[in-house]
């Protein structure tokens, strides 16, 4: 079966940066786009950007375009989210998600189990 | 301030049904792109409940249905079941934010 298994809890220094990881497995992972969304406390889903596993390419939203990297390992089937800069600001649940077939505008029909990311001095 | 329009909370009793709306602009959901819905659970991460131009996700019963007319998209939900109890999201793509994916901020609905 399709999951999603993302990487544990961190705890970072404003000014610090973070890298959270989400491996796919129980499905061809380079035939998909994942997709990275966060939470803060309390509040809604933020878009954050996408790769297309395949060829690597990448788009952010503008909100996050100077600060956000986002890479993937197509050997062991992982992808990666990095965020530098960090602000209180960015305290949130940190989301992967797999992109339905079908390209950049469809729905997301896995999710990671969500890797909470808090920023505190 | 999201792209998306949602209302903050709707309810209703068992059994009724209710609709969450989902209001864009002619650069998301007026331009054709489709519309996505999630469920939220407590304390858990977002499924997807109805997608535009895919399968529906196996699972889901067939009380949840969408729609979408011009700008706005709509989520009905019929025979309501205490375990609906969730927030909603739509999703959509926007051209006009270097096509960037996009999300209403979210309906809290509460089964009376």
């Amino acid at each position: 079966q399709v999951q999603l298994v993302q990487s544990g809890a961190e705890v970072k220094k404003p000014g610090a940066s973070v890298k959270v990881s989400c491996k796919g497995s129980g499905y061809r992972f380079t035939g998909y786009y994942f997709h990275w969304v966060r939470q803060a406390p309390g509040q809604g889903l933020e878009w954050m950007g996408w790769i297309n596993a395949n060829s690597g390419d990448t788009n952010f939203a503008q909100k996050f375009q100077s600060r956000v990297t986002m890479t993937r390992d197509t050997s062991i089937n992982t992808a990666y989210m990095e965020l530098s800069w960090l602000t209180s600001d960015d305290t949130a649940l940190y989301y992967c998600a797999r992109g339905s077939p079908g390209g950049v505008a469809t729905g997301f029909d896995y999710w990671g189990q969500g890797t909470l990311v808090a920023v505190s001095s | 301030q999201s792209v998306l329009t949602q209302p903050p909370s709707v309810s209703g009793a068992p059994g009724q049904r209710v609709t969450v709306s989902c209001t864009g602009s002619g650069s998301n959901i007026g331009a054709g792109y489709d519309v996505h819905w999630y469920q939220q659970l407590p304390g858990t991460a977002p499924k997807l409940l109805i997608c535009d131009n895919c399968n529906r996700p196996s699972g889901v019963p067939d009380r949840f249905s969408a729609s979408k007319s011009g700008t706005s998209a709509s989520l009905a939900i019929a025979g309501l079941q205490a375990e609906d109890e969730a927030d909603y999201y739509c999703q959509s793509y926007d051209i006009s934010l270097s096509g960037s994916v996009i999300f209403g901020g979210g309906t809290k609905l509460t089964v009376l």
